[in-house]
């Protein structure tokens, strides 16, 4: 069992640039969210989505989308990458009526 | 007032010993209590929820104090395995299955 995917592992961007990160799940879970971690911090919530189709704003969502066109699949996409937006990115889901998460392995992401 | 609040640690415990993590929550309508497990670099694993009547798994068990709004996590008889930072998670008011992380407990258990 696969269970929840990210690519790729680790990347660098410069200021500026743009790129997608991918999550998928096998586990037909409708929810399925995105979170940042940074060192020594908590996870804080980017964006979210119960189903596909839709999706809606976490807590610090800015400079960041998202889009929802399958059950399994909900790519993270950054526009105009930042230095600020060097962090662990962890994308999670959960089936219906549980609020238990499970993760992929993450996206090391430095921006300089 | 953060919303989950851990003392980040670290713990440093001998192994064979026995340590206790307390998580405190500011929202008292929450109702869905878990600990997870991070290791270094890692990402977080679901380790336990937390009942109302408090559980057991193992070495491992979670208490919910619903009055003074916090839940902890004892371990027993620490293994060297056990060295990892442990998340307590509530889960949110505003729906959605959404939940809220606290920054985490940090361990290392030392032979």
């Amino acid at each position: 069992n696969a269970g929840v995917t990210q690519t790729p592992k680790f990347r660098i961007l410069k200021i500026g640039q743009s790129m997608t990160l991918q999550c998928t799940q096998d586990m037909n879970h409708n929810y399925m969210y995105w979170y940042r971690q940074d060192p020594g911090m908590g996870l804080k919530l980017i964006y979210y989505s119960v189903g596909a189709g839709i999706t809606d704003k976490g807590e610090v969502p800015n400079g960041y989308n998202v889009s929802r066109s399958t059950t399994e699949d909900f790519p993270l996409r950054l526009e105009l990458a930042a230095p600020s937006q060097t962090s662990v990115y962890f994308c999670a889901s959960s089936g219906d009526g549980s609020y238990e998460q499970y993760f992929g392995p993450g996206t090391r992401l430095t921006v300089t | 007032r953060k919303e989950v609040e851990q003392d980040p640690g670290p713990f440093n415990v001998p192994e064979g010993a026995t340590v206790a993590f307390n998580c405190t929550y500011s929202n008292s309508a929450s109702q869905s209590f878990f600990w997870y497990r991070q290791d270094c670099r890692k990402e977080p694993k679901l380790l336990m929820s937390v009942y109302s009547s408090g559980n057991e798994d193992g070495r491992f068990t979670a208490q919910l104090n619903r009055a003074s709004q916090y839940i902890s996590l004892l371990i027993r008889d620490s293994k060297l395995s056990d060295s990892a930072t442990y998340l307590c998670v509530v889960n949110d008011s505003g729906g959605y299955q959404k939940v809220t992380f606290g920054t985490g407990t940090k361990l290392q258990v030392i032979p």
